[in-house]
């Protein structure tokens, strides 16, 4: 039964391209959320997303930051013209039914240079 | 103020110590509670629930007090492999999103 699988692992960038973030939530999970992890500091939500459909997005920088969760394939965050204060590990959890119980992904860890 | 706080520590212990954690929580329609356990550069990991009762797990016990808005974790008898960043982290159902504390460093000694 494979967890939440994230890639890729780690991505770097330089200043000004594009990051895209995936995320396979585990078997029969329609719920997504993403968080961010800044060095030394603790995960906070970004984004809360079921098939579809974004449920709550106000943890998402207001520019440049976007997600989706499509009928079919993963999540998906991307972020545009990423800068070197984007640098961090972005975790994916899913839920089976929009509850408390969310299932972590490894991360996918953004070094921008 | 944040929503959920955290002694950062590190708290830095022999093995078979025995080692509490506290964190206060500000919004009270908060629902539920949990305490995860972080390994450096790893995901977050669901170590226990906490409920007012108190509940115990092995050598863990996790309490919740509302009035107080204070919840803590007992880890009794430490190990080595003990040794990680424990968050506490608060479920507003309203929101449907868990919001972490920035978590507690353990480090267990021989």
């Amino acid at each position: 039964n494979a967890g939440v699988m994230q890639n890729p692992r780690h991505l770097v960038r330089r200043r000004g391209q594009e990051a895209r973030l995936r995320c396979s939530p585990m078997k029969g999970h329609s719920h997504v959320y993403w968080y961010r992890q800044l060095p030394e500091e603790g995960l906070k939500f970004m984004v809360y997303l079921q098939k579809e459909n974004i449920i709550d997005e106000s943890g998402m920088p207001k520019e440049r930051f976007s997600a989706e969760f499509p009928k079919e394939g993963p999540s998906i965050l991307r972020i545009q013209q990423v800068v070197r204060g984007d640098s961090a590990a972005y975790f994916c959890a899913s839920s089976s039914n929009g509850q408390e119980t969310q299932y972590f992904g490894p991360g996918t860890r953004l070094l921008v240079l | 103020r944040k929503e959920v706080e955290q002694d950062p520590g590190p708290f830095n212990v022999p093995e078979g110590a025995t080692v509490a954690f506290n964190c206060t929580y500000s919004n009270s329609a908060s629902q539920s509670f949990f305490w995860y356990r972080q390994d450096c550069r790893k995901e977050p990991k669901l170590l226990m629930s906490v409920y007012s009762s108190g509940n115990e797990d092995g050598r863990f016990t996790a309490q919740l007090n509302r009035a107080s808005q204070y919840i803590s974790l007992l880890i009794r008898d430490s190990k080595l492999s003990d040794s990680a960043t424990y968050l506490c982290v608060a479920y507003t159902g309203t929101a449907s999103k868990l919001t972490f504390g920035t978590g507690t460093r353990l480090q267990v000694t021989l």
